[in-house]
């Protein structure tokens, strides 16, 4: 069970383009999904916080207009990097947890993100 | 903020061995603390976690302790196998509903 998964694995994409990626939890209802960026042999690090209905909580210094997040329904969720550049290339994770209380993150599999 | 320091950073053991990796936390609200492995290009794989109630909890080859009072947690792994080469982050929270706050992580490799 706890399965979350994440949509498209890998992107390569042009300087400029927006890409939206799909977080969803496949086999629980999600109230709460978080957003990571992972540099290369670097910990993750919160990007942002979105609960389902209400507007996504961003981590100092995260630009909001640039990486919009949706969480429209209890199992999807949505990172989209809008104009992304050379410097958004990135592994981006995203994970859920479930409604109830004391229940851990459980992670996608993550995007590797290039922007040529 | 919480502040979670892991170490090492890498570590290395033969086959059969143990492995212990050691995270202090700064925040003595915390009270749960999951451990994540990360294989290469993948998301992290909780593979334990400890509630702040316990001082102890094992789950086959992995174990886990905590000392509230010196803020300290640790993962250990016995009899080390190749599939066990990864990293792996120790992580702290509040209940753990709220933002989880990770360490380094450290790479871990299994000689055979």
């Amino acid at each position: 069970g706890a399965v979350v998964s994440q949509h498209p694995s890998r992107v390569i994409c042009k300087s400029g383009t927006s890409v939206k990626i799909e977080c969803r939890s496949l086999d629980f209802q999600a109230t709460t999904m978080f957003w990571y960026r992972q540099f290369p042999k670097q910990s993750l690090m919160l990007m942002a916080t979105s609960n389902e209905g209400s507007k996504a909580t961003y981590e100092q210094g995260v630009e909001k207009d640039k990486f919009l997040i949706n969480h429209a329904s209890l199992t999807l969720s949505t990172l989209t990097v809008t104009s992304a550049h050379p410097e958004d290339s990135s592994f981006y994770i995203c994970s859920a947890r479930e409604g109830r209380t004391n229940q851990p993150q459980h992670f996608g599999d993550g995007t590797r993100l290039s922007i040529l | 903020g919480e502040n979670v320091e892991q170490h090492p950073s890498t570590l290395s053991v033969q086959e059969g061995d143990s492995a212990v990796i050691k995270c202090t936390y700064s925040d003595s609200a915390s009270n749960y603390f999951p451990w994540y492995k990360q294989e290469l290009g993948k998301g992290p794989q909780l593979i334990i976690d400890i509630r702040s109630n316990v001082g102890e909890k094992k789950d086959q080859r992995i174990a886990v302790t905590l000392n509230k009072t010196a803020k300290h947690f640790s993962l250990h792994i016995t009899e080390t196998q190749p599939e066990d080469s990864a990293v792996y982050f120790c992580a702290a929270s509040i209940g753990g509903y709220q933002k989880v706050t990770f360490g380094i992580g450290t790479k871990l490799q299994v000689i055979p």
